[in-house]
């Protein structure tokens, strides 16, 4: 079955751009999406189809995907983007989640 | 407005069956369908299978297959979840969230607000 790494945490200096890394084979053939949550509070959807940001999404969030990995980023990063994110793609009519990133803004 | 709400939290004992549901508004039930996403305490986000607003097609995780029922009312643009034989691994915040149908919309735009559901004897 297909499966998506991601690193654990990722730290960022406020202000900075945090990258969040999203790995798997050939991921630049599949959609990836992309999820934030925050402590006590449902996903929300903040990346589809590797670069598109939905509505209300700060333009401070991209995406891109290439090769094996998609990626996360978030420039100027705040102490309102400190979250878990998730990728997600789908193999053979199954969604695929990865293991989720904890942002932490410092 | 979209709205996905969710029934309210559940107790069960082991063995025991648990049925969330999932009332939506704001958009049209049937072109859309309903995926149903879970988190244990502490973990990540499990996806546990998908229903079609349109014809009822579903598909569902391999872990599960045998266990779990998604069912859905048009006339209520409600979707239903349905978990028997539950363990204490079952325990855990059940989500529904939107998904497209089409092509290049396969994404959860919209989320219900979450179900907890203890398994405890």
């Amino acid at each position: 079955s297909y499966e998506l790494t991601q690193p654990l945490s990722v730290s960022v200096a406020l202000g900075q751009t945090a990258r969040l890394t999203c790995g798997g084979n050939d991921i630049e053939n599949k959609n990836v999406h992309w999820y934030q949550q925050k402590p006590g509070q449902a996903p929300v959807l903040v990346m589809y189809r590797d670069s598109t940001r939905p509505s209300g999404i700060p333009e401070r969030f991209s995406g891109s995907n290439s090769g094996n990995t998609a990626t996360l980023t978030i420039s100027r990063a705040q102490v309102g983007d400190e979250a878990d994110f998730y990728c997600q793609v789908w193999d053979n009519s199954n969604a695929v989640l990865g293991g989720g990133t904890k942002l932490t803004v410092l | 407005q979209l709205h996905l709400v969710q029934s309210g939290a559940e107790v069960r004992e082991p063995g025991a069956s648990m049925k969330v549901s999932c009332t939506t508004s704001g958009y049209t039930f049937n072109i859309y369908g309903i995926s149903w996403v879970r988190q244990a305490p502490g973990q990540g986000l499990e996806w546990m299978g998908w229903i079609s607003g349109f014809n009822g097609n579903t598909n569902f995780a391999q872990k599960l297959h045998g266990r779990v029922t998604m069912t859905t009312d048009t006339f209520t643009s409600t979707a239903y979840m349905e978990l028997r034989n539950l363990t204490s691994d079952d325990t855990a915040v059940y989500y529904c969230a939107r998904v497209g149908l089409t092509n290049g919309f396969y994404f959860f735009d919209v989320w219900g607000q979450g179900t907890l559901v203890t398994v405890s004897s």
